[in-house]
């Protein structure tokens, strides 16, 4: 079956640096990814949708500065938290469409303390 | 608008216990439904699907029907298992092709 992998799975960095966070779908090919971020106890809010080869497309309220995604293949998508603060601290994760009958594939997710 | 609402957890259960988690939908067109489950540390799986009015998702032991005249898709198993403790999130594709609204997940902790 589709396999997407994300990494790393679990990042601690200090407040002010940045984080890379990337998604690979292994054994397909995903024109579309999308990133999602989870708060403590809460569901799943979609910050962006990674287009390959173009730009992102960024849900109302996430800052694209912040959160810069860079979709360079048709296989790896990768989510860099820019100037990160404690309040960044969350789970993201990346999903990928493989095509056909909605074949959507999450990642394992990256937890992401700063600290 | 596209929303996705779940019954409130924590839902603590006995083995071999019945489950029922409520997941009611607004959207407009013609959606198609998911449950995805996530374990301790893990990301997200998809549970099942359906795709159309009427249609049964199954996998796994659990059942959720397209109901199109309630708005609904409930997830249900008939014996429950500690190793289904887990995040159980209920999801709408409002068209082919683009992403998930997601409901806010609902914790299940099950007893031996």
């Amino acid at each position: 079956g589709a396999v997407v992998s994300q990494h790393p799975s679990r990042v601690i960095c200090k407040s002010g640096t940045s984080v890379k966070i990337e998604c690979r779908s292994l054994d397909f090919q995903a024109t579309t990814m999308f990133w999602y971020r989870q708060f403590p106890k809460q569901s799943l809010m979609l910050m962006a949708t990674s287009n390959e080869g173009s730009k992102a497309t960024y849900e109302q309220g996430v800052e694209k500065d912040k959160f810069l995604i860079n979709h360079a293949s048709l296989t790896l998508s990768t989510l860099t938290v820019t100037s990160a603060h404690p309040e960044d601290s969350s789970f993201y994760i990346c999903s990928a469409r493989q095509g056909g009958d909605y074949g959507y594939t999450f990642g394992s997710g990256t937890r992401l303390t700063v600290v | 608008g596209n929303s996705v609402t779940q019954m409130e957890g924590p839902v603590t259960l006995s083995e071999e216990a019945f489950l029922t988690i409520n997941c009611t939908y607004t959207a407009t067109g013609y959606p198609s439904l998911f449950w995805y489950v996530q374990y301790p540390g893990e990301g997200l799986q998809l549970l099942l699907k359906a795709t159309k009015a009427d249609d049964k998702g199954s996998n796994k032991g659990f059942e959720a029907t397209y109901r199109k005249e309630t708005t609904s898709f409930h997830l249900e198993k008939g014996s429950v298992q500690v190793s289904d403790s887990a995040v159980y999130f209920c999801a709408l594709s409002p068209t082919y092709g683009q992403n998930f609204v997601f409901g806010p997940g609902t914790r299940l902790s099950v007893l031996p």
